[in-house]
């Protein structure tokens, strides 16, 4: 069965280091999605990218980064890792649809904690 | 910029009551607005409307969708347990293929 995996689930880091959560999808879906998850500000979307070499950044993209070498996976990387960055890490995809609605499919989520 | 605002927040009732969750939207150019259950981890699809005034049914949960007033209703009637969960409503613009949600509204059902 297709399916959206996320790594590591848990992660706990500190202050300053770089870190990197990974996201890989068997669904082959162009669109790929992250979001970050927080008490009163529900899913805001950090980066997305509609396929191959495509990134684009969304609401809350300072001091994060993504790339797409493939149409699999879409790993994110915070350069230099803030207290403020702690939050629950959602992945998403969905097919390109030139019509109908864009579903997306969620993967389990990353809980990062920085100290 | 798009913004979703769902109400209540939180919501507490008894196992059988009939809960009604809102979300209103602004939104360029509307596409579509979806529905979402989370309990421990994932989001999981519920429901997507495009239409005014269609009702969405499955089970004890139906939803609607005005885009007049810019609004849409989650209903779930004979509530159980198993309704405890973040519902989260998302709207998508036309042309952006991403979505925007709103805070999300925890609902408790208590036994």
């Amino acid at each position: 069965d297709a399916e959206i995996t996320q790594s590591p689930r848990h992660k706990i880091t500190e202050t300053g280091r770089q870190v990197t959560l990974a996201c890989h999808q068997t669904w082959n879906h162009n669109n790929m999605f992250w979001y970050r998850q927080d008490l009163g500000h529900g899913l805001r979307l950090i980066h997305y990218s509609y396929g191959v070499h495509d990134t684009n950044k969304g609401e809350v993209s300072d001091g994060y980064s993504v790339s797409r070498s493939n149409t699999e996976d879409l790993p994110l990387t915070l350069e230099s890792a803030a207290s403020s960055q702690t939050s629950v890490y959602f992945c998403a995809s969905s097919e390109s649809r030139l019509s109908g609605a864009n579903v997306l499919t969620f993967g389990a989520g990353s809980r990062l904690t920085v100290l | 910029e798009d913004k979703v605002v769902q109400s209540p927040l939180s919501l507490v009732v008894h196992e059988g009551d009939t809960v009604t969750l809102n979300c209103s939207y602004e939104v360029t150019n509307f596409r579509s607005l979806l529905w979402y259950k989370q309990e421990k981890k994932a989001p999981t699809f519920l429901f997507m409307l495009t239409s005014s005034g269609i009702e969405k049914k499955s089970g004890r949960l139906s939803s609607i969708l005005d885009k007049k007033e810019l609004f849409s209703i989650l209903n779930i009637t004979a509530t159980q347990t198993g309704d405890s969960a973040v519902y989260l409503c998302a709207v998508e613009g036309q042309g952006a293929q991403k979505l925007v949600f709103g805070q999300g509204t925890r609902l408790t059902i208590n036994p």
